[in-house]
């Protein structure tokens, strides 16, 4: 059975930073490029960030470029949130999710396992 | 990355379909064959419910179907069911991104 779960959320002060990590299991880990995605409460999904099967692709949302950095280690089977300078509006709940894909570095068109979240409050 | 545009709510009778539909631009759903649609129950993680515009996963009723015309997309929910009522959320592969909607309220009457 496949599973995505995240932790490492809180909260946090404006400008603070703090670090997602995402536990993968029932799956070949390094076969999938993985995403983040997240939600303000009570609000709709917004993608985030993604990165492709080995780490040598990234892409970045341009609401979030420059202050967070998707990482994954394959050996630990884990994907990463640095998230940095962080402001009210980050504020949400962040999803790890799973990009289908036939073969490595199939195109990264739809997400076919979520995970349950973990929220980030931003709030002096 | 504008999200795209999608009816705040739709309502429908059981037994009866509903349409919602997902507008874009051509940098992403009219520029690809790759609109998805999810479906979240409260408190829920997001379940995927078409793919590829008109593929259904396995498992996902075939009372739900997908279409594009142009840069836009739609998911019918024919036989309408209270196990339906969700919020629904299109999205679209882009070049450097990928891009929500932002999501309907379905409400089962």
């Amino acid at each position: 059975e496949v599973q995505l779960v995240e932790s490492g959320g809180g909260v946090v002060r404006p400008g603070g930073s703090l670090r997602l990590s995402c536990a993968a299991s029932g799956f070949t880990f390094d076969d999938y490029a993985l995403s983040w995605v997240r939600q303000a409460p009570g609000k709709g999904l917004e993608w985030v960030c993604g990165i492709n099967w080995n780490g040598g692709g990234t892409r970045y949302a341009d609401s979030v470029r420059g202050r967070f950095t998707i990482s994954r280690d394959n050996a630990k089977k884990s994907l990463y949130l640095q998230m940095n300078s962080l402001r009210a509006e980050d504020t949400a709940f962040y999803h790890c999710a799973r990009y289908y894909g036939d073969y490595p570095g199939d195109t990264e068109r739809y997400f076919d396992y979520w995970g349950q979240g973990a929220l980030v409050t931003v709030s002096s | 990355q504008s999200a795209l545009t999608q009816p705040a709510s739709v309502s429908g009778s059981p037994g009866q379909s509903i349409t919602i539909s997902c507008t874009g631009t051509s940098s992403d759903v009219g520029g690809y064959n790759y609109v998805s649609w999810y479906q979240q129950h409260p408190g829920k993680a997001p379940k995927v419910m078409i793919y590829d515009v008109s593929k259904r996963p396995s498992g996902v009723s075939n009372r739900f179907s997908g279409s594009k015309s142009g840069n836009t997309a739609s998911l019918t929910i024919s036989g309408l069911q209270a196990e339906d009522e969700a919020d629904y959320y299109c999205s679209s592969y882009t070049s450097s991104s990928n891009v929500f909607g932002t999501g309907t309220k379905v409400t089962v009457l």
